[in-house]
């Protein structure tokens, strides 16, 4: 059974510009979250969502952020515009029951 | 809030060596505890979990124990190889409304040949 998908694994843009990471969870999981990862600050859950919805989005640093789940096998995570500290690794993960599985993650740079 | 500490890293050992990574939690009720892995350049993968008191979880050698009475959850592993290598995250995971998955800061392990 394939993983947790994420596309595109490396990302290199220029400050100002639209990012656009996509996920394939696992499919029949339920629960869809998207985490960033910096030295700084460690993991960090920006949002997650439950049967396509999104159930707690306190995490997403500031509206320059948006997730959308249009259905239960594909999410975005969209950066407009970027800046240079949105530089990160974004990981997407999928769950069903009690156990987390993540992707291999978008190695996002943003200059 | 609900918050898990790690010991700091980076931990590192000659190969098979005793490892243990001390993981404490805060917590209100009764989470479930995970240890992930990431390795260079790679996603985090599932190691092992626990999901109630005194549950030993164990995978590839390593082992944890969910301690209520001290709210812990140490990793360890008798004979480490060069291989295991990585940054180690320790977990919760609330099994309630909120389902969020809260990480420790991560422990690097270097393990010298």
């Amino acid at each position: 059974d394939a993983g947790v998908i994420q596309s595109p694994r490396h990302e290199v843009t220029e400050m100002g510009q639209e990012v656009t990471l996509r996920c394939k969870p696992i499919s029949g999981h339920d629960y869809l979250f998207w985490y960033r990862q910096t030295m700084m600050r460690g993991l960090e859950l920006l949002i997650y969502f439950n049967n396509n919805v999104p159930i707690d989005d306190s995490g997403m640093p500031e509206d320059r952020f948006s997730a959308k789940m249009p259905n239960a096998s594909f999410s975005t995570l969209k950066i407009q515009p970027s800046e240079p500290r949105d530089s990160a690794v974004y990981f997407c993960a999928s769950s069903l029951s009690n156990t987390i599985y993540f992707g291999e993650g978008s190695w996002l740079t943003v200059v | 809030g609900d918050s898990v500490t790690q010991m700091e890293g980076p931990v590192t050992l000659s190969e098979e060596a005793f490892l243990t990574i001390n993981c404490t939690y805060t917590a209100t009720g009764y989470p479930s505890l995970f240890w992930y892995v990431q390795y260079p350049g790679e996603g985090l993968q599932l190691l092992l979990k626990a999901t109630k008191a005194d549950d030993k979880g164990s995978n590839k050698g390593f082992e944890a124990t969910y301690r209520k009475e001290t709210t812990s959850f140490h990793l360890e592993k008798g004979s480490v190889q060069v291989s295991d290598s990585a940054v180690y995250f320790c977990a919760l995971r609330q099994v309630d409304s909120s389902y969020k998955l809260i990480f420790g800061s991560g422990t690097r392990l270097l393990v010298r040949p």
